[in-house]
Formats: structure tokens, C-alpha cells, sequence
């Protein structure tokens, strides 16, 4: 059974950096079927795919455009994990975010973390 | 980017009765080279993470029960409870996973009348 436990500061401060972490059991960030993945949600935008990396060979990374200049996803296969930074956040990238397993096989995230409020406030 | 539109916006049926939700990519999401539809749909509970119910717009996911249903192509898909139960109130969204970035319709409530 695949589980996501997710960590990281609930409150960071306008202009600094939002970081979180993934670790994955029952699965390896380095499979060569899945693909892990970061999505937030909040009220006013709703569901927002953010990013990820994958492992085929060599590692590789999608990132949106809305937050590319901002964003680094990072593999740990020490530790079986990947993690989100952030930087410059702002007021409106609070939101509940999550870590997720995308099925390459089938599409469709599979597994998902528990998700972690992250407000942006002074 | 495909902007994915759901309706309704949210939804009352009574339990027993059939519950019917739209969801339209802006461009078809269906690759013709193995004929897949890219959309899933998933039912989110408060409190809780998103759960994938449906892949390839109409593939069951292990474990989820056979009153729920998909079927579509192209741009025009369908999620279909065939008789609401109490526990299948939620938000339910559908997901494109055909180009990126991938996008999600904006959720549409599901509520017992």
C-alpha cells in the first residue's frame, strides 16, 4: 500500500520561501511507473497542477507556467521523498497543498498526501 | 491551456436516484493513437484529499462501486451515479491529464434533497 506523508510549515511570510516535503512509502521516487507530483487548491482557483519529476533513466521536470519562475520540485532517493519549494510567495499562494502519485500507466493521481495548509501572512 | 468546465455548479438528488455530471475540456482530449481518453474524475470529502474514482474518462479505479460510471470522448464527458447513496456526498472534479499544464473543472457539489 502506497502512502504520502507530507511535512512542512503551516505560516511563512510574503516574499520568503514555501517549502514541503513527500515521503513516500510502498513505492520509490525513482519508479519508472509513476510520476510525483504537486497540486494546491484554494477556494478561489480551485485545483492547480504545479509541477513534477519522474525518474526514466535520467530525472526530468514539468513545471506550470503561472509559477515557473518560483518553483523547484526535488527528488531525495536517500530518503524516498521529493519536495516543493516556492520562492517570493504572496498572499495568494495560500492554499492547501498536496503531494500526489500519477499513475503513468493509466493517468490519474492514485495516491495522494494528507495536504498541509500553507498561509502566506505577516 | 484546457480549461476544463463542469456543470452544474452543484447538484441535490434524492437517495436511490440517478446523479448526472458534465464536465467539458475546451480542446478534445482524446489521442488517437490508442484511442484513450486523458480525463479522470475524483470525489473529494471535506477534510480530505481528492480520490480517484475513473481514468481513461471511463475506467472504474480498483475498489470504487459499480453505480459509478463515466463514458464521453472527445470534449464531452459524464460522471453518473446510478443510485446516491448517503456516503457519496462530495465535491466531485474531473482532470485532464492530455497536455500540460494539467487542469481540473472547478468542482461540482453533490448534495441529498
Amino acid at each position: 500500500q502506497v502512502q504520502l506523508q507530507q511535512s512542512g510549515p503551516g505560516l511563512v511570510k510574503p516574499s520568503q520561501t514555501l517549502s514541503l516535503t513527500c515521503a513516500i512509502s510502498g513505492d520509490s521516487v525513482s519508479s519508472n511507473s509513476a510520476t510525483w507530483v504537486w497540486v494546491r487548491q484554494s477556494p478561489s482557483r480551485g485545483l492547480e497542477w504545479l509541477g513534477r519529476t519522474h525518474y526514466r533513466s535520467k530525472w526530468g521536470y514539468d513545471y506550470a507556467d503561472y509559477v515557473k519562475s518560483r518553483i523547484t520540485i526535488s527528488p531525495d532517493t536517500s530518503k524516498n521523498q521529493f519536495s516543493l519549494r516556492l520562492n517570493s510567495v504572496a498572499p495568494e499562494d495560500t492554499a492547501v497543498y498536496y503531494c500526489a502519485r500519477d499513475r503513468t500507466s493509466t493517468g490519474g493521481f492514485d495516491y495522494w498526501g494528507q495536504g498541509i495548509l500553507v498561509t502566506v501572512s505577516s | 491551456d484546457i480549461v476544463m468546465t463542469q456543470s452544474p455548479d452543484s447538484l441535490a438528488v434524492s437517495l436511490g436516484e440517478r446523479a448526472t455530471i458534465n464536465c467539458k475540456p475546451s480542446q478534445s482530449v482524446l489521442q488517437r493513437s490508442n484511442n484513450k481518453n486523458f480525463l479522470a474524475w475524483y470525489q473529494q470529502k471535506p477534510g480530505q484529499p481528492p480520490k480517484l474514482l475513473i481514468y481513461w474518462a471511463s475506467t472504474r479505479e480498483s475498489g470504487v462501486p459499480d453505480r459509478f460510471s463515466g463514458s464521453g470522448s472527445g470534449t464531452d464527458f459524464t460522471l453518473t451515479i446510478s443510485s446516491l447513496q448517503a456516503e457519496d456526498v462530495a465535491v466531485y472534479y474531473c482532470h485532464q491529464y492530455y497536455s500540460l499544464p494539467q487542469t481540473f473543472g472547478q468542482g461540482t457539489k453533490l448534495e441529498v434533497k
